[in-house]
Order: structure tokens, then C-alpha cells, then sequence
């Protein structure tokens, strides 16, 4: 079937240590997203590809990086340069020409001890 | 800037009543809105849309109303059931930002048996 696929889905990390959220689509899409969610609040988002090597810096970039070396990956790497990491992550596609509908992944929570 | 936002942050509503999920937005030049949502642990699912030319669309149980003089989106939700029991979010299409949506701080709706 096709979809969006997060992992992990659940990951623990140790403060000052960079972690890496994987995100697979098999939609064909063009367009990945990554959004932060944090308790209680929206979708902040992070970074975007609109095409493959190619993004660019969402509302909330600092303290992360990605890349966009496939079509179907967008990972996200959490630095420890990100001051409050823990979050719930989400990760979305669009396919070309979409005028806003997302279609989301399960996402991966973050906890940093 | 641009925003959207909710007028409710919770609802909580009998089985089998109507519920009405409120939101605000402010970027006129929005032409396309979304409504998701999103249960505990899992990613947003699409539930409905609408364009700016429309003032109503209709969906199975679901209703979205535009009314673009003051800029506001509703979601009704007819009889609602315990399953409808999440957190609903509305998105704008940010026009002029890539196609980027922006989404609302969310409403939590609880439905009571």
C-alpha cells in the first residue's frame, strides 16, 4: 500500500547527542515537510523539499538539518545545537502541483534525557 | 504576521449532538483550507477541504463553512460519536509561501457517551 512511513517511533537520546528521524514515501510525491509538534500546540514547521536535492528552511530550522538525496527520503537530523529537542516529529508529502493537502506519517516521538 | 487560530482550545459534547469547531485566519489572500484530524499518538488525517470561491462544502458527517468577510472556518460534525474524539486542526494555504500550509493551534473535542 502507499504511504508515508516515520522511524522510529519512539527514540531516547542523551543531551548533546544528534539523532536522525528517518521519512519514506511511496506516493510519488515531489513535495516533504517536517513539522514539530509540541503538547497542546500545532504544526510548526521545520524544513521543506520541493524536489529532490533541493529545500529549504521553515519557520523553526535552527538546530536542525535534512537532505533530499531520493524523492522518496526526507530525514531529519536533530543536532545539539536544538536547545529543547524533545517533541513529537512529523513528516508529510504533497504530491506536484497539491494546493495544501499534506499527507502525514504516524510520526516520531523525541525525548531527550 | 499571518496566523491562524482557534477560538476554542477545547469542546467536549454528548454523543449525538452537533459539534462546531471554530477557527480564525487572517491572510485574505488564503485560497484553500484544510481541516485535519488528529488522534492521540498519530499523525493529522485529511478530513475535508475548502476553496476560497466556496462558502460551504459537504462531506460524510462533516460540514465546512468559509465566510470570507471575517475571515472565519467552521467545522460541523453531525452526531457526533466517541471515534470523533481528537484534535482538529484548520490550515491555510499560504499563498505566496510555497504552498506551505499553516496550521492552528488546534481544538481538542471530547465526546461524552
Amino acid at each position: 500500500d502507499g504511504g508515508i512511513t516515520q522511524s522510529p517511533k519512539y527514540l531516547f537520546r542523551k543531551e548533546g547527542q544528534n539523532v536522525t528521524l528517518s521519512c519514506e514515501q511511496n506516493l510519488n510525491h515531489d513535495a516533504m515537510y517536517w513539522y514539530r509538534q509540541d503538547p497542546g500546540q500545532g504544526l510548526r514547521l521545520i524544513y521543506y523539499s520541493q524536489i529532490v536535492n533541493d529545500f529549504q528552511k521553515g519557520d523553526i530550522a535552527e538546530g536542525y538539518s535534512v537532505s533530499r538525496e531520493k524523492k522518496e527520503s526526507f530525514p531529519l537530523t536533530v543536532t545539539s545545537a536544538q536547545k529543547n529537542p524533545t517533541a513529537f516529529y512529523l513528516c508529510a508529502s504533497a504530491g506536484q502541483g497539491h494546493t495544501g493537502e499534506l499527507f502525514f506519517g504516524e510520526g516520531s516521538r523525541l525525548t531527550v534525557l | 504576521g499571518e496566523s491562524v487560530g482557534l477560538h476554542l482550545p477545547t469542546l467536549s459534547v454528548q454523543e449525538g449532538d452537533n459539534s462546531i469547531i471554530n477557527c480564525a485566519y487572517s491572510n485574505s489572500a488564503s485560497d484553500y483550507f484544510i481541516w485535519y484530524k488528529q488522534e492521540s499518538g498519530k499523525g493529522p488525517q485529511f478530513i475535508i477541504d475548502i476553496r476560497s470561491n466556496m462558502d460551504k462544502r459537504q462531506g460524510q458527517r462533516v460540514t465546512v463553512l468559509l465566510n470570507k468577510t471575517v475571515k472565519h472556518l467552521s467545522l460541523q460534525i453531525a452526531a457526533t460519536q466517541p471515534g470523533d474524539s481528537a484534535v482538529y486542526f484548520c490550515a491555510e494555504n499560504g499563498y505566496n509561501q510555497g504552498g506551505k500550509l499553516i496550521f492552528g493551534q488546534g481544538t481538542e473535542l471530547s465526546v461524552k457517551p
